[in-house]
């Protein structure tokens, strides 16, 4: 089993402010996504990274993978009420289906 | 877009009562997954198929709840007798390939009485 670890759980910034979310895994991973859930909404995939130092970047929140640390990490810059939002991170293994998701972080972002 | 159907989209009913959740999952996708979400216990993962095979279903409580895939275009989720500690949203998920993420269906909020 994979156990996906995130942290913080919950997060309080400002407007403005950088800030990085953390995602750490139990054993290899070959793939890890992003989600973003809205509150009483669905999960929206944000970033698929399949390789050892991965980045993407949208806008304001750019995510990268260190499979040698087992750490992926979410940064955001600059932020803005609109990104408040409870950001899942899921680890796959190269073999089987299965997603682990971590416990989520929620993020609200204050003016 | 593609996307995940769930029905219904909100569901209260007593305790005691059959709860049946449908899911829809994107054309083509092969692999569909059932996922529980509480306040307390947060996304748990209650079963999953591949080509409408059943491959886990570990995290189900097995005396009342059943999943199955009667077709490709179709995935159930019932739960007999329900139980007022059932309350939550459920959401189906579709993947295909191995790299690809999974679609999220928007859910069904399950209210317990």
């Amino acid at each position: 089993e994979l156990k996906v670890e995130q942290n913080p759980l919950f997060l309080s910034m400002q407007e403005g402010k950088n800030y990085t979310i953390y995602c750490n895994y139990s054993t290899t991973s070959d793939r890890l996504y992003w989600y973003r859930q809205d509150p009483g909404k669905s999960l929206e995939s944000l970033f698929v990274l399949l390789s050892n130092g991965a980045v993407k970047q949208e806008g304001r929140l750019m995510a990268s993978l260190d499979t040698k640390a087992r750490l992926s990490t979410l940064h955001i810059t600059a932020a803005v009420h609109d990104l408040s939002a409870t950001y899942f991170c899921a680890g796959k293994r190269y073999t089987g289906n299965q997603f682990y998701f971590g416990t989520g972080t929620s993020l609200t972002v204050i003016p | 877009d593609a996307r995940v159907t769930q029905t219904p989209r909100h569901k209260v009913t007593e305790m005691g009562q059959e709860v049946t959740m449908r899911c829809q999952p994107i054309l083509g996708h092969n692999t569909v997954f059932w996922y529980r979400q509480t306040m307390m216990q947060g996304l748990e993962l209650l079963a999953y198929f591949r080509n409408r095979a059943p491959l886990d279903d570990s995290g189900m409580p097995k005396d009342r709840f059943s999943a199955e895939m009667p077709d490709a275009t179709l995935a159930t989720l019932k739960i007999q007798p329900s139980e007022p500690r059932d309350s939550a949203v459920y959401f189906c998920a579709s993947g295909l390939e191995q790299t690809q993420p999974q679609h999220f269906g928007d859910g069904t909020r399950l209210s317990i009485l």
